[in-house]
Formats: structure tokens, C-alpha cells, sequence
């Protein structure tokens, strides 16, 4: 089946420890993005990616840093230089429509990450 | 700065009512409307996207209309079922945002069979 894999599922880290959360997808989306969820908060931008090789920042990328060496895959790596890292990780992928296309960036998201700093 | 807010919070319904949650975004510069539903342990998913004013979906017994003027969007759902118990979000994507989209905190949605 076509879809986003996050992992893990819940991952528990020590204070000054960087961590790596994996997002892979096989839908043969261009667009990949990360948020990150908290209590009483809208879902917020952590970064996002519109092509292999490139990406920017978003609303909060401080204390996190990507890649995008491939397509499929776009981990986030929460550094130790997050300093409120416990949270909700959700990632997401979307279809980047060209100027000829109507892309109106319907969003299909991974079951979330959920990251808990001791 | 762009918001997106939302309304009620949360609502605890019968199952069999109608229910309804509403959605305001700003209304310049507007492109798309999303609504996702959120269950618990499971992954976000996608009931519409809407970009025409007037606009009107409808999947199964959950309809959204859209007015693109005034900034508003409402989620209806009829004969709601203990099933249709999820968060329901709206987000909001702006011309010219970079496809960034701006979320709101959701209604929480119970169902009491």
C-alpha cells in the first residue's frame, strides 16, 4: 500500500543526545514536510522540502536540522540544541503541482512520532 | 500574522445528532481550504480540499461549505456515529505562503453511542 512510515513510533532520549526520526513514503510525492504538535497548539512547520536536495526552514526549524538525499526518505534529526524537544512528530508529503497543474497541497501524514526527552 | 481559529473546542454529541464546526482563516490572498480528521493512534487524513467561494463538498454524511469573502468554512456531519469521534482540523494555504499551511488547534468530536 501507498503511504508515509514514520519510526519510531516512541523513542525516549537523554538531555544533550541528538536524535534521528525516520519519514519514508512511497508515493512518489515531491513535497515533504515535518511538524511538530503540542498541547494546546496548532500543528507548526518544522521544515519542509520540495525537491531532492533542497529544503527550508520553517516556522520553528531551530535545534532541528534534515536532509533529502532521496525522494522517498526525509528524516529530521532533533539536536541538542532543541530545547523543548519532547513533542509529537508528525511527517507528511504532498504532490508539487507545476504551474499547469492544480495542486491545492491536500497533505497525507504519517502516524507521528512521539519523542520523550529525559 | 495568519490565524486559523476554530469552534467549539470540543463537543460531546448523541450518536444519530447532526453537529457542526466552523472554520475562519483570512480570507486575502486566499488559495485552498483543508479539512483533515484526526483519530486517535491514527494518521491525519484529508476529507476536503476546497478553493471556490460558495463551494460545497460532501463525502457520506460529512458535507463542508466555503465562503471565501467573509473567511468562514463549516463541517456539518449528519447522524453523527461513534465512529466519526476524531479531531477534526482546518488549515488554511495562502497564495503565495510557499505551500505552507496554517493550522488550526481542531474540534475535538466524542460520539456517545
Amino acid at each position: 500500500d501507498g503511504g508515509i512510515t514514520q519510526s519510531p513510533k516512541y523513542l525516549f532520549r537523554k538531555e544533550g543526545q541528538n536524535v534521528t526520526l525516520s519519514c519514508e513514503q512511497n508515493l512518489n510525492h515531491d513535497a515533504m514536510y515535518w511538524y511538530r504538535q503540542d498541547p494546546g497548539q496548532g500543528l507548526r512547520l518544522i521544515y519542509y522540502s520540495q525537491i531532492v536536495n533542497d529544503f527550508q526552514k520553517g516556522d520553528i526549524a531551530e535545534g532541528y536540522s534534515v536532509s533529502r538525499e532521496k525522494k522517498e526518505s526525509f528524516p529530521l534529526t532533533v539536536t541538542s540544541a532543541q530545547k523543548n524537544p519532547t513533542a509529537f512528530y508528525l511527517c507528511a508529503s504532498s504532490i508539487w503541482g507545476l504551474a499547469e497543474q492544480r495542486d491545492t497541497g491536500e497533505l497525507f501524514f504519517g502516524e507521528g512520532s512521539r519523542l520523550t526527552v529525559l | 500574522i495568519l490565524n486559523v481559529e476554530q469552534s467549539p473546542q470540543s463537543l460531546h454529541v448523541q450518536e444519530g445528532d447532526s453537529t457542526n464546526f466552523t472554520c475562519s482563516f483570512p480570507s486575502s490572498n486566499f488559495y485552498a481550504l483543508h479539512w483533515y480528521r484526526w483519530e486517535t493512534a491514527k494518521s491525519p487524513e484529508a476529507l476536503f480540499v476546497m478553493t471556490l467561494n460558495g463551494d460545497e463538498k460532501k463525502k457520506g454524511r460529512i458535507s463542508a461549505t466555503l465562503n471565501t469573502k467573509e473567511g468562514y468554512s463549516y463541517l456539518y456531519i449528519k447522524g453523527s456515529q461513534p465512529e466519526d469521534s476524531a479531531t477534526y482540523l482546518c488549515a488554511s494555504l495562502n497564495a503565495g505562503n510557499n505551500r505552507k499551511l496554517i493550522w488550526g488547534l481542531g474540534t475535538s468530536l466524542a460520539v456517545n453511542p
